[in-house]
Formats: C-alpha cells, sequence, structure tokens
C-alpha cells in the first residue's frame, strides 16, 4: 500500500541555520511528490513538485528538494531559515502509473519553529 | 482573481444540526475536494469532484454529502452533525486533478457541541 512518512513531528532551528525536513514514501514506482506548506490559520501552499527529470528540485521561498529513488526519499531543505519560515510542512505522494490524479496520500506534517 | 473562497470561517453547531459549507473558485478549475484537517491525523479526503455533476467519495465521506451543479461551487452539506465532525474544513482546486498545484481555501474551522 501507498504510504508517506515523515518522521519529525516537531523540529526547531535557529534563524540563519539550515534545514531539512524528511519525507519517505512507499509505492512501486515513481510517484508525483509534492511539499506543501501551511502558515498558522492558513490553507496549504504548494512549495515544489517533482515528477521527472531532475532529482533536485527549485521551489518558493528558497526551499528546494532531492528525490533520491534508492531510499525513496523527497527530503526538503533550506540553506538559512528565516523566522517566517516557522509553519506545518507536509509532504504528499501521487500515483501517475495507477493512472490516478484524482487523490494525493499525505503525510501527518512536520511543525517547524524558528528561534530568533 | 479571488482563487478559493470558504465560507464560513468560524461555525458551532449543535449535534443533529445540518449545514453547508461554501467553496467557490473563481480559476475555472475543473477538480475541486473537501478535506478535514485533524491533530494528529493530517489531511483526510472527504469528497472530490472532477467537474460538474461528477463527484466521488474519498477517505471518509460518511456523514457528508457533496453536489457539483457548476464548475465555480463544491459545497459540502453535513447532514446530522455530530461532535466527531468537529473539525477544520478545507476546499481545494485545480485545473484537472492532483498532479496539479492544488490552490487550498483559508479554512472552515467548525465546532460540533
Amino acid at each position: 500500500a501507498q504510504s508517506v512518512t515523515q518522521p519529525d513531528i516537531h523540529i526547531t532551528v535557529s534563524e540563519g541555520a539550515s534545514l531539512e525536513l524528511r519525507c519517505n514514501y512507499s509505492y512501486g514506482a515513481t510517484p508525483y511528490l509534492f511539499w506543501y506548506v501551511q502558515s498558522p490559520g492558513q490553507g496549504l501552499q504548494l512549495l515544489l513538485k517533482y515528477f521527472s527529470g531532475d532529482t533536485l528540485v527549485q521551489g518558493i521561498k528558497g526551499f528546494e528538494a532531492e528525490f533520491k529513488r534508492s531510499q525513496s526519499s523527497f527530503n526538503l531543505r533550506k540553506p538559512s531559515v528565516h523566522w517566517s519560515d516557522a509553519a506545518e510542512y507536509f509532504c504528499a505522494v501521487g500515483a501517475p502509473h495507477a493512472g490516478n490524479n484524482r487523490k494525493l496520500i499525505w503525510g501527518l506534517g512536520t511543525s517547524l519553529a524558528v528561534n530568533p | 482573481n479571488a482563487g478559493v473562497t470558504q465560507t464560513p470561517k468560524f461555525q458551532v453547531l449543535k449535534t443533529g444540526q445540518s449545514m453547508t459549507l461554501q467553496c467557490a473558485q473563481d480559476m475555472n478549475h475543473e477538480y475541486m475536494s473537501w478535506y478535514r484537517q485533524d491533530p494528529g491525523m493530517g489531511l483526510r479526503l472527504i469528497h472530490y469532484s472532477v467537474g460538474a455533476g461528477i463527484t466521488d467519495q474519498g477517505e471518509v465521506p460518511n456523514g457528508y454529502n457533496v453536489s457539483r451543479s457548476t464548475t465555480e461551487d463544491f459545497p459540502l452539506r453535513l447532514l446530522s452533525a455530530a461532535p466527531s465532525q468537529t473539525s477544520v474544513y478545507f476546499c481545494a482546486s485545480s485545473w484537472t486533478g492532483v498532479d496539479e498545484k492544488l490552490f487550498f481555501g483559508s479554512g472552515t474551522q467548525l465546532s460540533v457541541l
């Protein structure tokens, strides 16, 4: 069965420090991969997505993610965190080989706190 | 463009009451969906639609109805509210499906007493 795991429920970093949020998935082929961010009291916003091609994907707000097939991972990174990055981050997986573009599988999220 | 608009932002219901959560988008998206978000459970898909007149169930459809009479609107109906339906509800839309960017509304916080 397809699944998405975000191992870290909560992470705290200092402003200016680097960030890596982990995402692992279980799927028989290469899925669509997404990172969404949710600021407090808001809906979700797409940061970046991977479908195929270059395994290093650039997104908005200075974020990037790297797809590693051998590790079934799609970790999100940012070189220098800003206080405004404090939010909830969700990894999600779609299943193109099943011809299914109607449902995503969502991770439970990682809550990021940023210390000044 | 307003994007995805959800109303109301907050609602308190008594057990057994019915209500409709409104969702409208002005981007001519074919795909629309409803999620609920609960602490520790992430996002769970309730219902979705791939176009006017077409709806289907998600992971947690029980207790909810939807219809899609126009491209723009996708209301979610709670037939007889239960405390287990206390949650934050999000509407999301995209051009054709989840393989594209989903645009989310700002949510409706619902409490059922």
